[in-house]
């Protein structure tokens, strides 16, 4: 069955550094997102992507994030300043177009840990 | 602020009952409704969605819609061991392909 399959499954930086989270989505979707999870909180919207540009974002992604699709695979978040509240679950979600199952399928994740 | 409200839990069923599980939403415009299971350190995992007023039945899992009181529901049905998780309640203002907006979950417990 295909998945989202997402690296690194961990990555510890240091407060100020750039990190790069990787995603690849299910092969034959269109939509892309990227939602990140605090310890113990609900998980958070931070971004959905179409046709090669973000369709909506929230308030949380503001200029230290950005998304990218640098090829026909990957779907990748960066953040560029990293800060000690950006610690957490990061997840990847992919949806097919409008059809029958409108659903997002997560990735495992990329569990965040700023220093 | 749109919201999605669950019950935190703990809800305790005894293994072979059923569970309930109920969610609220805030924003009378949305339009689907999704439930995912989240075992600890894990991703969502999506169990089914519904955007249609009633019940749409899942193998041992029903969702309940009822768009005039804001309210969707998870059934499950013989209830095991492995169905011991956190069930998340999201919902979308589209019929797919837009953010989904998650409660806090209710985190599950089957009692062997």
């Amino acid at each position: 069955e295909p998945e989202v399959t997402q690296t690194p499954s961990h990555q510890v930086t240091q407060m100020g550094q750039e990190v790069i989270l990787r995603c690849v989505p299910i092969s034959n979707h269109l939509y892309f997102y990227w939602y990140r999870q605090i310890l113990g909180q609900k998980v958070e919207f931070l971004v959905s992507f179409y046709n090669n540009e973000i369709s909506e974002k929230s308030e949380i992604f503001d200029d230290q994030f950005s998304v990218e699709r640098p090829d026909g695979s990957n779907f990748t978040l960066k953040i560029r300043s990293t800060k000690l509240e950006d610690s957490a679950m990061y997840f990847c979600a992919s949806s097919d177009s409008l059809g029958v199952n409108p659903s997002q399928f997560f990735g495992p994740g990329t569990r965040l840990t700023v220093l | 602020q749109k919201e999605v409200e669950q019950n935190s839990g703990p809800l305790s069923v005894p293994e072979g009952a059923i569970a309930s599980l109920n969610c609220t939403y805030s924003d009378r415009g949305s339009q689907s409704f999704f439930w995912y299971r989240q075992y600890s350190g894990k991703s969502p995992e999506l169990i089914m969605f519904i955007y249609s007023n009633g019940d749409k039945e899942d193998g041992r899992f029903t969702a309940q819609l009822n768009k005039a009181s804001q309210y969707v529901s998870l059934l499950i049905r013989d209830s095991q061991p492995s169905d011991s998780a956190t069930y998340l309640c999201a919902v979308s203002s589209n019929f797919g392909n837009e953010k989904l907006t998650f409660g806090t979950g209710t985190r599950l417990t089957i009692i062997p």
